[in-house]
């Protein structure tokens, strides 16, 4: 089964539309959890890292927060530079870092 | 940007060839890795290295071997391509292991026919 499930798989925005990405995840003994933002004919590019539940980052429009069961990507008043894919993953134990599927943001001006 | 340059950016090859990808660092990080990335799929992570000559394998590391003779190098082979390894493989590097963050080269688009 899963570990880690993002939702939407897509997500449309008009600029200024704030909105929020979900990543939640089912492991156990979470370690580190990881926000990256993906371009077209790119490699992921790192965001964030959180580490427990109750912390937050913040990177311009970006915010994200997590808690014991997922992890929030806020976006406020986005614009159309800030279309991408956004991938979510999740570091456990001593287990390989699990990727999430993404989801696919496009901001509309 | 971390210094990561994966080669060759682009590949087409046929069916039961030899293939060699390569990725190189200029950040002398320990880790190394190698992911694919398919539609419908997360990344999948292939093989790892923790240190010269030092590798593990990954959640989906059949058909696919790596080689690390030097810290800046991480080489993943294809020793007989099949169609199914159709994918785009990232090499990503972190200092060390467990919540440090991975940092990515821009990938190889490499096609089985």
């Amino acid at each position: 089964e899963d570990q880690v499930t993002q939702s939407p798989e897509a997500l449309r925005l008009q600029e200024g539309e704030s909105s929020s990405l979900n990543c939640s995840y089912t492991v156990s003994g979470l370690r580190g959890l990881f926000w990256y933002r993906q371009d077209p004919g790119k490699g992921p590019e790192f965001l964030f890292t959180l580490y427990s539940a109750g912390e937050e980052k913040e990177k311009e429009r970006l915010k994200a927060t997590l808690t014991k069961k997922e992890s929030f990507l806020h976006i406020t008043a986005p614009k159309p530079e800030d279309s991408a894919t956004y991938l979510c993953a999740v570091q456990a134990g001593n287990t390989p870092l699990v990727f999430g599927k993404g989801t696919r943001l496009s901001v509309i001006a | 940007d971390a210094g990561i340059t994966q080669s060759p950016r682009h590949k087409v090859t046929e069916t039961g060839t030899p293939v060699t990808l390569r990725c190189h660092q200029t950040e002398n990080h320990r880790y190394m890795y190698w992911y694919r990335q398919d539609p419908g799929h997360g990344l999948r992570l292939i093989h790892y290295s923790y240190g010269v000559k030092d590798t593990d394998k990954g959640e989906v590391s059949d058909g696919y071997s790596v080689s690390r003779s030097k810290t800046e190098d991480f080489l993943l082979t294809l020793e007989s391509a099949t169609s199914s390894q159709t994918s785009v493989y990232f090499c990503a590097i972190s200092e060390a292991g467990g919540d440090q963050p991975q940092h990515f080269g821009d990938g190889t688009r490499l096609s089985i026919l």
